[in-house]
């Protein structure tokens, strides 16, 4: 099976760069996905990673070491409207990779 | 191009009553994935259908669930006699074929609230 670990909080000050690490077991490994969630929202695809190393979009990169089995989502400048939760997922092997498992989400506090 | 659209998007159900989830996917896409979001939790894979195809449905409950996609219209999660566990939110999203992250789409969601 697969399951991921993420912290469950994390806050930072406006302006500031947080780092959000995942670290997951699974058996067959297609990829590290990030999602944004904000309260009552619907998540946001973010970013993916199926390679080792950094990938940037913006104010948010995501890494990945495949054989740590660990990655992070980084926020830099970080903005109010950043408070949110943030889900780091993979896809499952069976069905041809079709069905994302999530982790239990880091929530993040940005405060002025 | 309107986005995944979910309906209701919040749902009052007694105990024992029936709940049904709709789900229109993007224009162009046959794939879709509900997932169920318990609070302060992950969201968790319930069933993956193509259109008239059930493909992968190992994340549903054997009993009181349902899933269908039909030819025409949209996806409809189905919930039979409802109890007090199943308040969630459940999130459906749709890809327009096999797909990487970032072509699952993921719609408003449906709060399920059951009293």
């Amino acid at each position: 099976g697969q399951s991921l670990e993420q912290p469950s909080e994390v806050t930072a000050v406006e302006g500031a760069i947080v780092q959000i690490n995942c670290t997951y077991q699974t058996s067959g490994f297609y990829g590290l996905s990030w999602y944004q969630q904000h309260d009552g929202g619907a998540p946001t695809f973010l970013s993916y990673n199926a390679l080792d190393g950094l990938e940037e979009t913006g104010r948010f990169s995501s890494f990945l070491s495949r054989s740590d089995s660990y990655g992070y989502l980084l926020l830099q400048e970080l903005q109010m409207k950043d408070s949110a939760s943030y889900f780091c997922a993979v896809r499952a092997p069976n069905t041809g990779f079709q069905k994302l498992v999530f982790g239990t989400g880091t929530r993040l506090l940005v405060s002025p | 191009n309107a986005g995944v659209m979910q309906n209701p998007r919040h749902l009052v159900r007694r105990r024992g009553q029936e709940a049904r989830l709709r789900c229109s996917p993007m224009k162009g896409h046959s794939h879709v994935y509900w997932y169920r979001q318990l609070p302060e939790e992950g969201l968790k894979f319930m069933v993956y259908l193509q259109k008239e195809n059930i493909i992968d449905e190992s994340g549903m409950p054997k009993e009181r669930f349902s899933a269908e996609f039909p030819k025409e219209g949209p996806s409809i999660l189905r919930i039979q006699q409802v109890v007090r566990g199943d308040s969630a939110a459940y999130f459906c999203a749709s890809s327009p074929g096999a797909s990487v992250p970032r072509e699952q789409y993921f719609g408003p969601g449906t709060r399920l609230t059951v009293t």
